[in-house]
């Protein structure tokens, strides 16, 4: 089956800790993306990335760090940098229309926890 | 930033009922999609619209594009349980290299059977 799958499915960092986030895709998408999520609020952009070896902060970049060596794959971390960290991330990837009609498709998510 | 109004912010209502929700910019948009979240869950896509007036069903449901490119709607009809979760909007603006899309907060609708 095609999809996106993101693991794992929760998570818990200790404070001062990096954790990272995984998400693969077997969709041939060319670009992926990274949101949160909190409580009552829309999905804002941590980092999109239109081709390997390349990405661009989005909205909430700081804290995090992201990597694409392969299409297929495109790692979250968080870092202890980044102070409150306890959300819902998203990973999301589309076709590359070169930045028109971008229909992303979303994997189910990673709940990460501060503990 | 651009900023998407998304309302109602929930709504209950009665299986069997209609139901309709909407979301509004003060900027214009190339493409409004609408998703369904269920708890614990990824953003499921519902229906994508890249015309203005664009009129557009999936099953039970059906979106417009605003003629304006301001706007979107979406109704669902003859509710069921199995409807129940978050909807949002999400739109994308004009621009060379434009990935981002905005997202609305979200809709949340309980059915009560």
């Amino acid at each position: 089956d095609g999809g996106i799958t993101q693991s794992p499915k929760y998570l818990f960092r200790k404070e001062g800790q990096n954790v990272t986030l995984s998400c693969e895709q077997n969709l041939n998408h060319d670009a992926m993306y990274w949101y949160r999520q909190d409580p009552g609020q829309g999905l804002r952009l941590i980092y999109y990335s239109q081709i390997v070896n390349d990405f661009q902060k989005g909205d909430i970049a700081e804290g995090y760090s992201v990597s694409r060596e392969k299409k297929e794959s495109f790692p979250l971390t968080v870092t202890s940098a980044q102070k409150n960290p306890t959300a819902f991330y998203l990973c999301a990837s589309s076709i590359d229309r070169g930045g028109y009609q971008e229909t992303q498709y979303f994997g189910p998510g990673t709940r990460l926890l501060v503990l | 930033g651009q900023q998407l109004n998304q309302s109602p912010q929930s709504m209950f209502i009665q299986e069997g009922e209609d139901v309709s929700m909407n979301c509004t910019s003060s900027s214009i948009f190339n493409t409004w999609l609408w998703y369904k979240q269920e708890p614990g869950e990824g953003p499921v896509l519902l229906i994508a619209l890249y015309k203005a007036g664009e009129l557009t069903s999936n099953g039970r449901l059906t979106a417009q594009f605003g003629i304006t490119r301001k706007d979107s709607f979406l109704n669902i009809s003859a509710s069921i349980p199995s409807d129940v979760g978050i909807y949002f909007c999400a739109g994308q603006f004009p621009g060379a290299g434009s990935y981002q899309l905005t997202f609305g907060k979200g809709t949340k609708l309980s059915v009560i059977p």
